[in-house]
């Protein structure tokens, strides 16, 4: 079945640069998404890239999509307190014969980031 | 913008209790969805809604049902709450179009089934 892996944690120090990594395994998915979640809070969307594409850059943060690998990656310059969260991936799945439906999630990375 | 609101951000609810959550959104989004969110676990997909009166089951459906009786709400219903179903529960909506599946999410309802 579909599944959406990425690590569980990662610790970075202020204006550092912070990469969250994630792989996936639907070849057919469209799009790929980044959403971040505060302390408390629901899930807002971050960014997200299209399957044609290989990278996208939205200010601080940048998308890398290997589709070959399926390898999703985010990274965000300039790392600061306020970008402390836990950033989930997701990529999207058919509900009916390949039609559009659902977004499959990963587990989310806690994302630390120390003054 | 999107907006989705969830009826209440903390419940406290007794063990045999019937509970409603309710999910409303304004952009007249087709797809509607329920999630748990779970330590360790991540979102795992409850029901969702593709349309009005419509609903199918997520990956764990057991001990829950829902309710669509307009497009813009979308309710979760514990039959009878059990300790198990403590949880953070996240409401979402998204537009039915052709490889576009943003999902806009509510605040969440954190629950504690005493």
């Amino acid at each position: 079945g579909e599944d959406v892996e990425q690590s569980l944690f990662l610790s970075v120090r202020e204006g550092d640069s912070s990469v969250i990594n994630c792989t996936y395994t639907d070849s057919s998915s469209t799009y790929l998404y980044w959403y971040k979640q505060e302390p408390g809070a629901g899930l807002q969307l971050l960014t997200y890239i299209f399957s044609n594409m290989d990278m996208k850059q939205d200010q601080r943060l940048t998308v890398l999509l290997n589709k070959k690998d399926k390898h999703l990656s985010l990274r965000i310059a300039d790392t600061q307190t306020g970008d402390s969260a836990i950033y989930f991936c997701a990529e999207e799945v058919g509900l009916y014969g390949g039609s559009q439906g659902n977004l499959i999630f990963g587990k989310g990375t806690k994302l630390s980031v120390k003054p | 913008d999107v907006k989705v609101t969830q009826s209440s951000r903390y419940l406290v609810k007794r063990t045999g209790e019937k509970v409603f959550l309710e999910c409303v959104q304004d952009m007249d989004h087709e797809n509607m969805f329920w999630y748990r969110q779970d330590p360790g676990l991540g979102l795992r997909l409850i029901y969702f809604s593709y349309d009005v009166k419509m609903k199918e089951k997520g990956d764990i459906p057991e001990g829950y049902s829902v309710s669509r009786e307009k497009k813009e709400r979308f309710s979760l219903i514990l039959e009878s709450a059990s300790t198990n179903q403590t949880s953070m529960y996240l409401c979402a909506s998204s537009l039915y179009a052709a490889g576009d599946e943003t999902q806009y999410f509510g605040p969440g309802t954190r629950l504690l089934v005493l």
